[in-house]
């Protein structure tokens, strides 16, 4: 089955300090894997994608296929990333846009 | 100005009384879908449409209808709204055979007495 597991539900980190994001997927085939945030009073928007290979933001998220996961980094962590975060799997090609979400990390950033 | 739409925002009734919430997109996305979102469950998929007249399930369709008889429109239809339906709804557009990068509407709570 598929699946995106985010296991933690509330990440707190001092600025500066750095962070992480869990994601871990389950998927048989080969996976899109997708970063998704909620600012406050914010729509969802997409933060970046595993085949980009880009920095959003500072962010940056590697897929490693071994351990089936794609974590979320940022080196210094600043007050406005302070956001819902979600990660995101797409692996049915042929349904296009479909996505499979994760349960959500709140992250807080305190000063 | 690319956006999705979705209307009322805010929304309290009662419980049986039908509702309808809206969703436009000017994109002219084919890919059209709702989620809702609920606390510790994060985002989960109702209904979604790949394009004019095609619907199909998500994963926690039961209550819910949907329709896809324009493009830019697909309306969520709550027939008998219950308690549980209680809950932050989004829709979102995509091209069909996209990146996966979804564009959200600003979402619609729902409260069910």
């Amino acid at each position: 089955a598929q699946r995106v597991t985010q296991p933690e539900k509330l990440l707190s980190v001092f600025k500066g300090a750095p962070v992480e994001l869990k994601c871990n997927y389950s998927y048989s085939g080969s996976p899109e894997l997708f970063w998704y945030v909620q600012y406050s009073r914010q729509r969802l928007q997409l933060l970046l994608r595993h085949i980009s290979r880009e920095s959003i933001k500072g962010f940056t998220a590697d897929l490693n296929k071994g351990e089936t996961s794609f974590h979320l980094k940022k080196p210094f962590a600043q007050e406005e990333d302070s956001a819902m975060y979600y990660c995101a799997l797409s692996g049915l090609g042929n349904q296009g846009g479909k996505l499979i979400f994760g349960q959500g990390t709140e992250l807080s950033v305190k000063p | 100005e690319a956006q999705v739409t979705q209307n009322p925002r805010y929304l309290i009734t009662v419980t049986g009384k039908k509702l309808t919430v809206t969703c436009s997109q000017n994109m002219n996305h084919e890919y059209m879908s709702w989620y809702r979102q609920d606390p510790g469950l994060g985002l989960r998929q109702i209904y979604y449409s790949m394009n004019v007249e095609v619907t199909d399930k998500g994963d926690v369709p039961e209550g819910y209808k949907v329709s896809r008889k324009e493009k830019r429109n697909f309306p969520l239809i709550l027939e008998s709204p219950s308690p549980n339906q209680t809950s932050l709804y989004f829709c979102a557009s995509s091209t069909r055979r996209g990146t996966g990068e979804l564009f959200f509407g600003e979402g619609s709570r729902l409260t069910v007495l």
